[in-house]
């Protein structure tokens, strides 16, 4: 059974540094999306990832990915504070389930 | 075009009443899900549904039935409310792949 574990739990900034995320999963998956969910709201999705790249970019938003390691990770350049949010990993076990790793409360202090 | 729609906003019950948590969805998606979202635990999938008149269960089904009767909705029954069922639930649709739709979530209380 897939998992997906995810640290840090939460994670402080200062506006402009850098955010970077963590997450490690067992088994091999088709899609490692991100998802950032502000308060009250639903998650929704961020950025993902196919396991035969090693890096993506969008805007400030960049996902490595260690295929060996069975880790990739989020980093967050320049981060604001409307960034302030918590971000969940996920791995896609095809078109049906999603497995999501514990979440990390993001906040960006100016 | 509203998307994934949930109702109930918040909804307090009592230990071993009953309820149904709506979901629907307007864009034609196959796919659906219901999670729930507890404090430092992430998302847990409840129940998933590939197509109408097809459900299965997630990693975590004890204490909710499903039903998926048409494309658009696809309700949660809690038959016998418990305390370990205070959570935020959430409702999820996709088309293919990894992108799912969220809806905004429904707040249970059971006191």
């Amino acid at each position: 059974q897939q998992q997906v574990k995810q640290s840090p739990q939460s994670l402080i900034v200062q506006k402009g540094g850098i955010s970077i995320i963590n997450c490690a999963y067992e088994n091999t998956a088709f899609d490692f999306p991100w998802y950032q969910q502000f308060p009250g709201k639903g998650p929704a999705l961020l950025i993902a990832i196919r396991p035969d790249v090693s890096e993506k970019k969008e805007g400030r938003f960049t996902i490595s990915f260690n295929k060996s390691a069975k880790q990739f990770s989020l980093h967050i350049m320049d981060s604001q504070p409307g960034d302030s949010a918590t971000y969940f990993c996920a791995a896609s076990q095809g078109t049906d389930k999603l497995i999501f790793g514990t979440g990390t409360r993001l906040q960006v202090f100016p | 075009n509203a998307g994934v729609t949930q109702t109930p906003k918040f909804r307090i019950l009592k230990i071993g009443q009953s309820m149904t948590l709506q979901c629907a969805q307007d864009m034609n998606h196959n796919y659906m899900y219901w999670y729930r979202q507890d404090p430092g635990m992430g998302l847990k999938l409840i129940y998933y549904s590939v197509g109408a008149g097809i459900t299965d269960k997630g990693e975590v089904p004890n204490g909710y039935n499903v039903s998926r009767s048409t494309t658009e909705d696809f309700p949660l029954r809690l038959e016998l409310a418990a305390p370990s069922q205070t959570s935020v639930y959430f409702c999820a649709s996709s088309g293919t792949g990894y992108e799912q739709y969220f809806g905004p979530g429904t707040r249970l209380t059971v006191t």
